[in-house]
């Protein structure tokens, strides 16, 4: 979905690096999701953001932290990079009514070397 | 803990027919379920998604079924095309979606010809 953007599409790192992976959107919605996907784990979530001045941590929140910088704007860092957080991560937006689908975007593959 | 799952990790279909894909949810307290479909380089796609007072919504070629008694989600595609190979997720959340989805770990269409 062109609307929510990630950068970069791909990345690797070595272990202990720190790295930062972004995304921005122009839905104008009000949250924001960060997810991991693994192969044969489907996609679990990290973090949302209700709006600017909201942070919750989500199923596997360790290791990673938030910031929203904007309404449109999600960051994903990684403090310390290491090789088991290697994967496919994806940002998604909602626009926050009942029952609202979220919105992906095309994701960023990590490598952790 | 409370998962979504999926009963088949791959499903082989003839171009033409129709293709079932389940979903089998543990969490009673879900309200509302989407399917997603995601290709190969791309984030998850909606194709369709239904609440927990109905057992039956169709779209365009699709059709997804709710089974409360069993806790059981299914997406129908008639007449499949090459462009439905892909990745299926369904997902579901409660309180209307507030703490974003969980999902299934997904079942792979394969589209002979």
């Amino acid at each position: 979905d062109a609307d929510v953007t990630q950068t970069p599409r791909n990345r690797i790192t070595k272990t202990g690096k720190r790295i930062m992976l972004e995304c921005s959107q122009t839905k104008g919605h009000d949250r924001m999701y960060w997810y991991r996907q693994d192969p044969g784990l489907g996609l679990r979530l990290i973090y949302y953001s209700f709006d600017v001045k909201d942070i919750n941590k989500g199923e596997i929140s360790d290791g990673y932290s938030v910031s929203r910088q904007a309404q449109a704007k999600f960051s994903l860092s990684l403090e310390s990079a290491i090789p088991n957080q290697t994967a496919l991560y994806f940002c998604a937006t909602s626009a926050g009514q009942v029952n609202s689908p979220l919105h992906f975007g095309n994701g960023t593959r990590l490598t952790v070397t | 803990g409370e998962s979504v799952g999926l009963h088949l990790p791959t499903l082989s279909v003839q171009e033409g027919d129709n293709s079932i894909i389940n979903c089998a949810y543990s969490n009673s307290a879900s309200d509302y379920f989407i399917w997603y479909k995601q290709e190969s380089g791309k984030g998850p796609q909606f194709i369709i998604d239904i609440r927990s007072n109905m057992d039956k919504r169709q779209g365009q070629r699709v059709t997804v079924l709710l089974n409360k008694t069993v806790k059981h989600l299914s997406l129908q595609i008639a007449a499949t095309q090459p462009g439905d190979s892909a990745v299926y997720f369904c997902a579901e959340t409660r309180r209307g979606g507030a703490d974003g989805l969980t999902f299934g770990k997904g079942t792979h269409l394969i589209i002979q010809p």
